[in-house]
């Protein structure tokens, strides 16, 4: 089945204490994507990737990092988290963006960061 | 910047009702526009996507619409059904002229009730 994924699927953690939220797909897509969803604000893109060794920032990049060493994994970096980055984030990826093709969605993580 | 705005916020029809759901861009240089539908605690599922050069795109009772110069998208939802209750989110693709190649804007969202 074709699908992206996300673990972990919830996670409570502590200021400062360095995690990482993975995603990966199995379709062989070259574009990934790393959004956040607030109340109010809607979802934001933080960091995407065109192709494997290829990110640039989204508009809400601060306090993030990726990487790409893989066409299949897009993990999500949050070297000292703080209560702000609180949200519900969500990966997805694309065969390519600027075409016919749709963006899939993972489930969802929701971090909490007390 | 580009900034993408949905109104209502939150809608509640009864069963059967047609009704559209708007989106609203600021920057007319978009590539393409789609329309998503979140339910809760799920991530997003695709509905449909506009080219910049299409005016409409149609999937059953779904139909978007995009009229770029004016930078607003509709999305027709017809006899509507509760299991049509979910938030709406459209998001624009900007143009590659436009420097922000790659980067999605999405709206806040539409919350749809739809009451049997």
């Amino acid at each position: 089945e074709a699908q992206v994924t996300q673990n972990p699927r919830y996670l409570i953690t502590v200021t400062g204490k360095k995690l990482t939220v993975t995603c990966s797909q199995n379709m062989n897509h070259e574009y990934m994507s790393w959004y956040r969803q607030d109340p109010g604000l809607g979802l934001r893109q933080i960091y995407y990737s065109m192709n494997v060794e290829v990110t640039d920032k989204g508009d809400v990049p601060e306090g993030y990092k990726v990487s790409r060493k893989e066409k299949r994994n897009f993990p999500l970096i949050l070297e000292s988290p703080s209560p702000n980055q609180t949200s519900l984030y969500f990966c997805a990826s694309s065969p390519r963006l600027a075409g016919v093709e749709t963006q899939y969605f993972g489930p969802g993580t929701r971090l909490l960061v007390l | 910047k580009q900034e993408v705005t949905q109104i209502p916020a939150a809608l509640s029809v009864p069963e059967g009702e047609n009704l559209v759901l708007n989106c609203s861009f600021t920057d007319s240089a978009i590539y393409n526009l789609q329309w998503f539908r979140q339910d809760p605690g799920k991530g997003l599922t695709s509905l449909l996507l506009i080219q910049s050069s299409q005016r409409e795109q149609t999937s059953g009772r779904l139909n978007a619409s995009l009229d770029k110069s004016s930078g607003r998208s509709t999305l027709y939802i017809a006899a509507s059904q509760p299991g049509d209750s979910a938030t709406y989110l459209c998001a624009v693709l900007l143009h590659p002229n436009s420097g922000g190649y790659q980067k999605v804007t999405f709206g806040t969202g539409t919350k749809l009730q739809v009451i049997p």
